[in-house]
């Protein structure tokens, strides 16, 4: 199995800053990379597909990049609403697995 | 607008089974698959398996299998993940989502989860 591993486990950052979340994968996974966010007792939340591709109705202030191993999700101007666990996911490898994901509050 | 309801929580002795229903709404069934996934508490989120919902092809990690069955029914646009030989450690909430794969070009695949249901908690305990 891939295994996908996502650092800082959490972190804590002030309203309008730059957070920058980062996922390695054990091998390479090509651009084969999604991200989600998934808020407390609500159903996760796709961001960001295929590495770098913003899913309908996210807002802009969240990108993506990275191909290979090393990808990384970045918000650009934290907001509030934005406290939440971020999970990176590779795909088309059997079976498809999940980072231990980040967990992101306000400072 | 897509929408996937799934059914409500669920307590189960250990070597019980538990079956979970999605029910969809607002897009064609049959030209996407769903995905079950759970999530354990204070862990991550963890694939269970997968079904198409044109042709019902499955599949599952090693971990599940012989223990998970995924089923859909087209009449009522509903899929269904049943679990045997519940343990402890399967206490999880259980979410069912819509899995869009496209192929942009023949060197390439899009594969990711758009649409999730609420979630079901499933509690296994003695």
């Amino acid at each position: 199995d891939i295994q996908m591993t996502q650092s800082p486990s959490s972190l804590s950052a002030s309203v309008g800053d730059r957070v920058t979340i980062t996922c390695q994968a054990s091998q390479d996974i090509n651009n084969y990379l999604n991200w989600y966010q998934h808020k407390p007792g609500k159903a996760p939340k796709l961001l960001i597909y295929d590495a770098s591709n913003l899913a309908t109705g996210v807002p802009s202030r969240f990108s993506g990049s990275g191909s290979g191993t090393d990808f990384t999700l970045t918000i650009s101007s934290l907001q509030t609403e934005d406290i939440a666990t971020y999970y990176c996911q590779q795909y088309p490898n059997f079976p498809i697995t999940f980072g231990q994901g980040t967990r992101l509050d306000i400072k | 607008q897509v929408q996937l309801v799934q059914s409500g929580s669920e307590m189960k002795k250990p070597g019980a089974s538990v079956k979970v229903s999605c029910k969809t709404s607002g897009y064609t069934f049959l030209s996407y698959g769903i995905s079950w996934l759970r999530q354990a508490p204070g862990q991550g989120l963890e694939w269970v398996g997968w079904i198409g919902a044109y042709n019902g092809d499955s599949n599952s990690p090693q971990k599940f299998q012989g223990r998970v069955i995924m089923t859909i029914e087209t009449s009522t646009n509903t899929a269904y993940m049943e679990m045997r030989n519940l343990r402890s450690d399967d206490t999880a909430v259980y979410y069912c989502a819509r899995r869009v794969i496209v192929l942009p070009t023949a060197l390439k695949v899009v594969d990711y989860f758009d649409y999730w249901g609420q979630g079901t908690l499933v509690t296994v305990s003695s």
